[in-house]
């Protein structure tokens, strides 16, 4: 079935570190690809997506490449800042029917100033 | 512009007992989703509704009840709360089903004891 696999956190970084949170996924089809965060106290808000391969999507200085030939969606940063400290997380949808919405587990990030 | 409200945003209840979870969006979406967050798992569907009177089965639906009278409302009911239903409950809604965004609410955190 439709699966989303990031990897487990915690991740703690110093502040200006270089971030990478892995993502693959499994889908049928051609999925379109999200990464959410969650702040401390607040919902999930859409961060970047990409709808197709070797789409590269990119927000607040994060990026993500589409990868089909490795069905990854890996989120990077280059320099973090204390205030990118949240959960990250993976998703994808797909269209089967009607629209399905697969998340992943979340990656607690912790920023160390 | 309020987006996606939730309460309350904590409850503590005993098993047996019920309770209702409110939903409210301010977008004018036809689209809400209720979604639990367990420890180690991605979000996961309950229940989502595609418009006004209308509602659907998830991924999770077992021991939940779902209404949506008003669109802008869309309501979670737990009639005999059971331990298992312990977790986080997001809300969330979107322009259509295969819209891209979710905009998720901050989350209920319930403990059933």
């Amino acid at each position: 079935g439709d699966s989303v696999t990031q990897m487990e956190g915690p991740v703690t970084l110093s502040e200006e570190a270089f971030l990478t949170i892995n993502c693959t996924y499994t889908a049928t089809g051609y999925p379109s690809l999200f990464w959410y965060v969650q702040y401390p106290g607040e919902g999930l808000q859409l961060l970047l997506k990409a709808t197709k391969a070797d789409d590269k999507g990119s927000n607040k200085g994060f990026e993500a490449t589409y990868r089909k030939e490795t069905t990854s969606f890996h989120l990077e940063k280059g320099s973090v800042q204390v205030s990118d400290s949240a959960v990250y997380f993976c998703a994808l949808k797909v269209a089967s029917g009607t629209y399905k919405y697969i998340f992943g587990t979340g990656t607690r990030l912790k920023v160390l100033a | 512009n309020a987006g996606v409200t939730q309460t309350p945003k904590f409850r503590v209840l005993k098993t047996g007992q019920s309770m209702t979870l409110l939903c409210a969006q301010d977008m004018n979406h036809e689209y809400m989703y209720w979604y639990r967050q367990d420890p180690g798992m991605g979000l996961r569907l309950i229940h989502y509704s595609v418009g006004e009177g209308t509602t659907a089965k998830g991924e999770v639906p077992d021991g939940y009840n779902v209404s949506r009278l008003k669109k802008q409302n869309f309501l979670l009911g737990l009639e005999s709360a059971a331990p298992s239903q312990t977790s986080v409950y997001f809300c969330a809604s979107s322009f259509d089903r295969g819209a891209d965004t979710q905009y998720f609410g901050p989350g209920t955190r319930l403990t059933v004891l």
